[in-house]
């Protein structure tokens, strides 16, 4: 069975620093991918960042990017340059090798300070 | 843009009430989630649906069942709703190899 470990239930930032966001994962399949969404507190879920089992490189997006070390089962997301509107609760998430079933871990609040 | 749409968006049921949540999404994706989400538990899967005439349970299907009634649509059923299926139901639907987009949400609660 997949477990997603999300061990930081709070975090801290204060605007225009960079901030990491704990995951790992335990699973047995060789092919699966990870994701990360934000939930703002008016509830939606945005997606932000998807790194594949096989991609050789850490994937980026705008601010967003992911530190991947697969040796270690984690995971990270890495938010750069941290404005107030990223407050918000964090969620990785892992799809298994069947291509299908998705799980989340219990997410971390981040809370970004003036 | 509708994307995924879930119904209602707020319930209120009596213990031992019946409900069925809607769920519909207009990407044509193959694959529909449903989840539920309470406080610090994070998204717990509760069935899936791979493609259209399939359906797995997930992490906490015990209370539920679904129907994938065709591709576009995935439906949700509390046969007799119970205090601790109070929580906000959270439809979403994946393409192959994309992210899973979410609907709104529904807050439902069971007194």
């Amino acid at each position: 069975a997949q477990k997603i470990t999300q061990t930081q239930p709070g975090m801290f930032v204060q605007e225009k620093e960079a901030v990491t966001l704990d995951c790992t994962y335990d699973t047995s399949d060789p092919s699966y991918g990870l994701f990360w969404y934000k939930q703002p507190s008016s509830g939606e879920m945005i997606f932000l960042i998807y790194q594949g089992s096989y991609d050789q490189q850490n994937a980026t997006e705008g601010r967003y990017s992911l530190n991947f070390q697969k040796a270690r089962k984690s995971a990270n997301l890495v938010i750069s340059a941290s404005q107030l509107g990223d407050s918000a609760m964090y969620f990785c998430a892992m799809r298994d090798s069947s291509g299908y079933a998705l799980n989340f871990g219990k997410g971390t609040s981040l809370l970004v300070t003036p | 843009n509708a994307g995924v749409t879930q119904t209602p968006k707020f319930q209120v049921l009596k213990t031992g009430q019946s409900m069925t949540l809607q769920c519909a999404q207009d990407m044509n994706h193959n694959s529909m989630y449903w989840y539920r989400q309470d406080p610090g538990m994070g998204l717990r899967l509760i069935y899936y649906s791979a493609s259209e005439g399939t359906t797995d349970k997930g992490e906490v299907p015990n209370g539920y069942n679904v129907s994938r009634l065709n591709k576009r649509e995935f439906s949700l059923r509390l046969e007799s709703a119970a205090p601790s299926q109070t929580s906000v139901y959270f439809c979403a639907s994946r393409g192959q190899g994309t992210e899973a987009f979410f609907g709104q949400g529904t807050r439902l609660t069971v007194v």
